[in-house]
């Protein structure tokens, strides 16, 4: 079946400017996290959703930062008013159901961001 | 801080041979432990894992290994592949409440020679 998969690949923006990211799970995914991997860094994470619960936004690094999931489904990061700090790959994750670490996580190939 | 590192940026092994990616944690909250690969232009994908209940478990030609006296865990791979070149991450899971975060280290990149 279908993996997760994002769009764009690949985004280049001015800084200052807003970009959105989508996500698309697996389908039947009950969870989806969003991460972020800067240059020479481990994955970050960043937001997690499960069904209707209300996400763990924890690892958002700032106010600039925020996603939505729609439906369950599809989610959307975006990132207001952009910092060159900002570039990086953000990766999404779904999984079955979530809740606990030993359910795996399926990741999609990546956006890689770069703010000029 | 960084909680779960991996202080080998890069390994060189030659097919055929074990390959050993090694990593080392501080939380000792996290009870779950897991090995993603990474192609260029590609999402890590799920290798193997391990509970913190176990020390070894082993997969086809992948064994990890756990010693919790020592926050250690390593990835054998016997024998290594020219197709198992790539970035290694190692992450937890467990840390108090919020166990579906995972953290990850750096990650290691193996390069398997023909």
């Amino acid at each position: 079946g279908a993996g997760v998969s994002q769009s764009p690949s690949n985004k280049v923006t001015e800084k200052g400017k807003d970009v959105e990211l989508r996500c698309d799970p697996i389908s039947g995914h009950t969870a989806l996290y969003w991460y972020r991997q800067s240059l020479g860094q481990g994955l970050e994470f960043l937001i997690y959703f499960q069904g209707n619960s209300a996400p763990d936004k924890s690892g958002l690094p700032s106010d600039r930062f925020s996603a939505e999931r729609t439906g369950g489904s599809v989610s959307t990061l975006t990132i207001q008013r952009t910092q060159q700090e900002d570039s990086a790959v953000y990766l999404c994750a779904s999984s079955f159901f979530g809740g606990v670490g030993t359910d795996t996580q399926y990741f999609g190939p990546g956006t890689r961001l770069t703010v000029l | 801080d960084q909680q779960v590192k991996q202080n080998s940026p890069s390994l060189s092994v030659q097919e055929g041979r074990i390959s050993i990616l090694n990593c080392d944690y501080t939380n000792s909250m996290f009870d779950y432990f897991l090995w993603y690969k990474k192609y260029p232009a590609e999402g890590p994908t799920f290798l193997i894992s391990i509970s913190s209940i176990k020390d070894k478990n082993e997969d086809g030609r992948f064994t990890v290994f756990l010693n919790k006296s020592a926050k250690h865990l390593s990835l054998h791979i016997v024998p290594s592949q020219p197709g198992d070149s790539a970035v290694y991450f190692c992450a937890a899971s467990g840390s108090g409440g919020s166990n579906y975060k995972l953290t990850f280290g750096k990650g290691t990149l193996l390069t398997v020679n023909p």
